[in-house]
């Protein structure tokens, strides 16, 4: 059984689409976040959300919308896809907003063309 | 062997060697500090973690050390195995409106040769 799963794992797309990754804990977790790789594997995270409530943005573009319908599941809508859009997403679970230790998704790495 | 951990550099170690991967950090404030293992195609997984009141905290094969005088973290593998090839990313816990951030350094990758 997978912690924390994420779909798709591989998304390609023309630029200037709208495209949608999902992610779903079943740690029973109550903080959830989106962080981007880049192609140096540099991680830096982009939102938080606990227990359905956004509490980190990062200076994130605001084409990226993410969407927490409860605290089991954290999705990013991104809209008008750019070239340097391209990286690999992780999502990633916590026990609470408080508790340090991740645990990460197997990641989706979306290819803008 | 070591490595500095902010320029993903390589380090290749034989098999059976102990591997030291080393890692700066920004912020004296940050009171928290982890290590992760990253293997191809994989999300980061967890090793191990250490608190600004330790200096040393040790796992199985894996130690690390902390020298908060000089904002320098270390993550010392013992009988490196084959299995022990991946990118490592030491983390660092700031605090920020109520939530949680780690933010990462760039990641070493460790190459474990037979």
């Amino acid at each position: 059984d997978t912690a924390v799963s994420q779909t798709p794992k591989y998304l390609v797309t023309q630029m200037g689409n709208d495209k949608s990754i999902k992610c779903e804990q079943n740690l029973g977790h109550d903080t959830m976040y989106w962080y981007k790789q880049d192609s140096k594997k540099f991680l830096k995270i982009m939102f938080s959300y606990n227990n359905k409530e956004l509490i980190i943005n990062e200076t994130v573009p605001n084409r990226f919308s993410p969407k927490s319908p409860d605290k089991a599941h954290l999705n990013l809508h991104i809209n008008s896809l750019e070239l340097g859009d391209s990286a690999v997403y992780f999502c990633a679970s916590s026990p609470d907003r408080a508790r340090e230790k991740l645990f990460f998704g197997s990641g989706t790495q979306l290819s803008v063309l | 062997g070591e490595s500095v951990g902010l320029h993903l550099p390589t380090l290749s170690v034989q098999e059976g060697d102990n591997s030291i991967i080393n890692c700066a950090y920004s912020n004296s404030a940050s009171d928290y500090f982890i290590w992760y293992k990253q293997e191809s195609g994989k999300g980061p997984q967890f090793i191990i973690d250490i608190r600004s009141n330790m200096d040393k905290r040790q796992g199985q094969r894996v130690t690390v050390l902390l020298n908060k005088t000089v904002k320098h973290l270390s993550l010392q593998i013992a009988a490196t195995q084959p299995g022990d090839s991946a990118v490592y990313f030491c983390a660092e816990r700031g605090i920020t409106g109520g939530g949680n951030k780690l933010t990462f350094g760039t990641g070493t990758q460790l190459k474990v040769e037979l």
